[in-house]
């Protein structure tokens, strides 16, 4: 069953620093999301793209961040400098369309923990 | 009133048990509505997609009452294996497809 694969599952860092988290999508799919989830807090929507552009972002998704589909296969979140309360799980998700009965696949998330 | 709104739980209910979960949203124009499920410090996993007055799969059935605009999940014959936090999440599809979690209600089914 096709997955949604995403590097590194953990990643520590120091405040102020650059991070790249990287997602591979499912190869068919078109629309890519990332969410966020701080330690015992609800998942929370940054950011979809779709046509290597922004279609939507949350007020989370300030200059700090920004997305990036470099190749065919692979899609990244950068965040520029790092804040103490950067550190979450960010889950990247891809669906075949944005609507309908369209289902949203999410990765296993990449732990961020800024220090 | 909360975009999405979930009572948090814990729900503690034994094997066999039926047990039942409320969501409210705000936006009247949402047509479906999904539950996903989600293991501890796991990604959410889709559970049930809702887009009429209700969905069944086996054990597990979703309702949706629009004019109340309350969504619930019913669980029946409660597993060990059930115990897991129940997402309602809200598509927003003329907001790039967006989803809005609820907090999440947390379930253990006990032996």
């Amino acid at each position: 069953e096709p997955e949604v694969t995403q590097t590194p599952s953990h990643q520590v860092t120091q405040m102020g620093q650059e991070v790249i988290l990287r997602c591979v999508p499912i190869s068919n799919h078109l629309y890519f999301y990332w969410y966020r989830q701080i330690l015992g807090q609800k998942v929370e929507f940054l950011v979809s793209f779709y046509n290597n552009e922004i279609s939507e972002k949350s007020e989370i998704f300030d200059d700090q961040f920004s997305v990036e589909r470099p190749d065919g296969s692979n899609f990244t979140l950068k965040i520029r400098s790092t804040k103490l309360e950067d550190s979450a799980m960010y889950f990247c998700a891809s669906s075949e369309t944005s609507g309908g009965t369209y289902e949203q696949y999410f990765g296993p998330g990449t732990r961020l923990t800024v220090t | 009133r909360k975009e999405v709104e979930q009572d948090p739980g814990p729900f503690n209910v034994p094997e066999g048990a039926t047990v039942a979960f409320n969501c409210t949203y705000s936006n009247s124009a949402s047509q479906s509505f999904f539950w996903y499920r989600q293991d501890c410090r796991k990604e959410p996993k889709l559970l049930m997609s809702v887009y009429s007055s209700g969905n069944e799969d086996g054990r597990f059935t979703a309702q949706l009452n629009r004019a109340s605009q309350y969504i619930s999940l019913l669980i029946r014959d409660s597993k060990l294996s059930d115990s897991a936090t129940y997402l309602c999440v809200v598509p927003f599809y003329n907001q790039g497809g967006k989803l809005i979690f609820g907090q999440g209600t947390e379930l253990s089914v006990k032996p």
